[in-house]
């Protein structure tokens, strides 16, 4: 079945760095999503990629659809402790329409 | 608007009782899902409906593990009997097909311990 590695598992940064994380899956995706969830609370989209090569920004998060199709990256930029939380990606299963896979998840924190 | 409902946001119980979790998933979505987060193993799928139809119960864990929609508004989850091996943090989530990005809108969560 398709396998969808996270990485790093957690990160340690100090306010004002850079973050970066990736996903790579065992299988093709047609789609990727990078979700974030904040302590105690449901993840929240943050940014969906339709396209190989796609290159897209929301604030100071920039995620891409790799060339490959079988990896994603996600970086943000000026890390501010509310950056704090863990970030998901995920893909589609082939099972069916909307059954998505997520990743383990890389858990940011973020000290002044 | 409202998001997706999800009740009790904390649930303590005795391992043989019967628990209820329940979800109210955004207003003219047609799909909705249940998933599952422990630290060990991620965020699980265990069931998804479409137009309150289960469609793949395969990551339900065993038959101590149950879910109905009886319509569109609302869906439960139930484990009988409990485990502490069910104490986990369990999400609905609820979508649109055709509403664009294949965006899942996720509850707050039912953190569940089973003592």
């Amino acid at each position: 079945g398709q396998q969808l590695n996270q990485s790093p598992q957690s990160m340690f940064i100090q306010e004002g760095e850079d973050v970066s994380m990736n996903c790579t899956s065992s299988s093709i995706f047609n789609t990727w999503l990078w979700y974030k969830q904040d302590p105690g609370e449901g993840p929240v989209l943050l940014i969906a990629l339709y396209k190989a090569g796609e290159l897209t920004s929301n604030g100071r998060l920039t995620a891409q659809f790799g060339i490959t199709r079988k990896d994603s990256f996600l970086n943000i930029s000026a890390s501010i402790p509310s950056d704090v939380g863990i970030y998901f990606c995920a893909g589609p299963t082939t099972d069916s329409w909307g059954k998505f896979q997520f990743g383990a998840g890389t858990q940011v924190v973020v000290t002044p | 608007d409202a998001g997706v409902i999800q009740s009790p946001r904390h649930e303590v119980t005795e391992m043989g009782q019967e628990v209820t979790l329940r979800c109210k998933p955004i207003s003219g979505h047609d799909y909705l899902f249940w998933y599952r987060q422990t630290m060990m193993r991620g965020l699980e799928l265990l069931i998804y409906f479409n137009n309150n139809v289960p469609i793949d119960d395969s990551g339900m864990p065993e038959d101590r593990f149950s879910a109905k929609m009886p319509n569109a508004s609302f869906s439960t989850l139930k484990i009988q009997p409990s485990e502490p091996r069910d104490s986990a943090v369990y999400f609905c989530a609820s979508t649109l097909y055709g509403g664009g990005y294949n965006e899942q809108f996720f509850g707050p969560g039912t953190r569940l311990t089973v003592l």
